[in-house]
């Protein structure tokens, strides 16, 4: 059974530090890993994918590193801003097998804040 | 834009009442689901549907129902809530199962039960 751990649970950084944030992750057979954003009492707003045959993914400041060997993947965030204070999600997709079919697993996040 | 629609936000009903959660989605993709996420937990998956074939997850309750009655559209139906089905609804849409089935997300509906 796929397990998604996120260590650690809340994190508080003062403005313009990088932000590390660690997924890990019990089986290696997955498609892809996904990080999400969730602001409070809002819905997930997709980062970053990283399919499984990729060891990092860029947008922006953000950057996300894939070790499927490993179980592990990091989102960094450079000069962390106030606006980047949420909660960051990762979701791993398992291979598709008669009952998984994929579907994604999470993580129960890291809660970030970055103060000014 | 092309997007995903939950009405309403914020939903109060009374213990025992049945609730109906409406997901719309622009995006014209053939998957819809509905996840349950509880305080500082990860998202649950309830059920989905791959265009109107509809997929119940094992540790579902049946007190959780969902129609779809066309692509854009799709209900999430609690019969009788409890106290423990107070939660953020989330509805989210993919093009295909997968493998590359990048997940789109709605809003949420957050769901408070007296």
């Amino acid at each position: 059974k796929q397990e998604v751990t996120q260590i650690p649970a809340a994190l508080s950084v003062p403005e313009g530090e990088n932000l590390v944030l660690n997924c890990s992750f019990t089986d290696s057979a997955i498609y892809n890993l996904q990080w999400f954003r969730q602001d409070p009492g809002k819905g997930l707003t997709s980062l970053l994918l990283i399919q499984s045959s990729q060891r990092e993914q860029t947008s922006g400041r953000l950057n996300a590193s894939l070790d499927k060997s490993s179980g592990r993947s990091t989102l960094y965030i450079a000069a962390s801003q106030p606006g980047d204070s949420a909660t960051y999600l990762c979701a791993v997709r398992r291979v598709g097998t008669t009952d998984s079919w994929g579907k994604l697993q999470f993580g129960a996040g890291t809660q970030v804040v970055v103060t000014p | 834009d092309a997007m995903v629609i939950q009405n309403p936000r914020y939903q109060v009903t009374q213990f025992g009442k049945p609730v109906t959660l409406s997901c719309s989605q622009t995006l014209n993709h053939n998957v819809m689901y509905w996840y349950q996420q509880k305080s500082s937990q990860a998202p649950k998956l309830l059920f989905h549907y791959y265009d109107k074939d509809f997929n119940n997850e094992a540790d579902t309750p049946d007190n959780f129902q969902s129609r779809r009655p066309n692509t854009s559209f799709c209900f999430l139906d609690i019969r009788s809530p409890g106290l423990g089905d107070a939660a953020m609804y989330l509805c989210a849409t993919s093009i295909r199962l997968y493998p590359y089935n990048e997940q789109f997300f709605g809003p949420g509906t957050r769901l408070t039960v007296l």
